[in-house]
């Protein structure tokens, strides 16, 4: 079945790169998702992979993807303490289709 | 104003009531969901709806049951509330391309607690 799987918590320091994970089991997926939940509100989608490509960079947010490993991976350069959040993966199976979400991972940055 | 608004933020009530969390969007998506958040558990679909007429059972939609009143408006309803369905609610839209992307966007949640 569908399943996707992240750690739960992930502490940096200011300044330092962050790396979140996250693997996922359908090979079958189109795009792979990040979105990001701040204290007391909704998700807003962060950024998104389409499943032939191996990165996707944006300012400071890089995309990796490894299709052979089901390992997707998000890293954000130079965090900030406004970067402070849950980071949600993922996945739609079918083409425009409903999501499957993984268990978030809560960033927490230090100064 | 925001795009996606959910009535109430916050409630309050005792095993066996029934309540109805609503949302409404100004983004004239057609697709509409409601998901249920908890802690270490990430995000799970209740109900999903593509269209007006189109209704499908998420995950776990056992306990809930929905309404799509119009294509701005989608009710979820707690017939006989009960303590493990205290969590965090949200309502999301998404608009149909025709493309594989299904982006969605998110209501600020409603935060119900069964005691």
């Amino acid at each position: 079945g569908e399943d996707v799987e992240q750690s739960l918590f992930l502490s940096v320091r200011e300044g330092d790169s962050s790396v979140i994970n996250c693997t996922y089991t359908d090979s079958s997926s189109t795009y792979l998702y990040w979105y990001k939940q701040e204290p007391g509100a909704g998700l807003q989608l962060l950024t998104y992979i389409f499943s032939n490509m191996d990165m996707k960079q944006d300012q400071r947010l890089t995309v990796l993807l490894n299709k052979k490993d089901k390992h997707l991976s998000l890293r954000i350069a130079d965090t900030q303490t406004g970067d402070s959040a849950i980071y949600f993966c993922a996945e739609s199976i079918t083409p425009g289709g409903k999501l499957i979400f993984g268990q978030g991972t809560e960033l927490s940055v230090k100064p | 104003d925001a795009d996606v608004t959910q009535t109430p933020r916050n409630r309050i009530t005792k095993t066996g009531k029934r309540i109805m969390l609503e949302c409404s969007q100004t983004k004239g998506h057609d697709r509409m969901y409601w998901y249920r958040q908890d802690p270490g558990l990430g995000l799970r679909l209740i109900y999903y709806s593509f269209d007006v007429k189109d209704i499908n059972k998420g995950e776990i939609s056992d306990g809930y049951s929905v309404s799509r009143q119009a294509q701005a408006k989608f009710s979820l309803s707690l017939e006989s509330a009960i303590p493990n369905q205290t969590a965090l609610y949200f309502c999301a839209t998404s608009v149909s391309t025709g493309t594989s992307l299904n982006e969605q966007f998110f209501g600020p949640g409603t935060r119900l607690t069964v005691l």
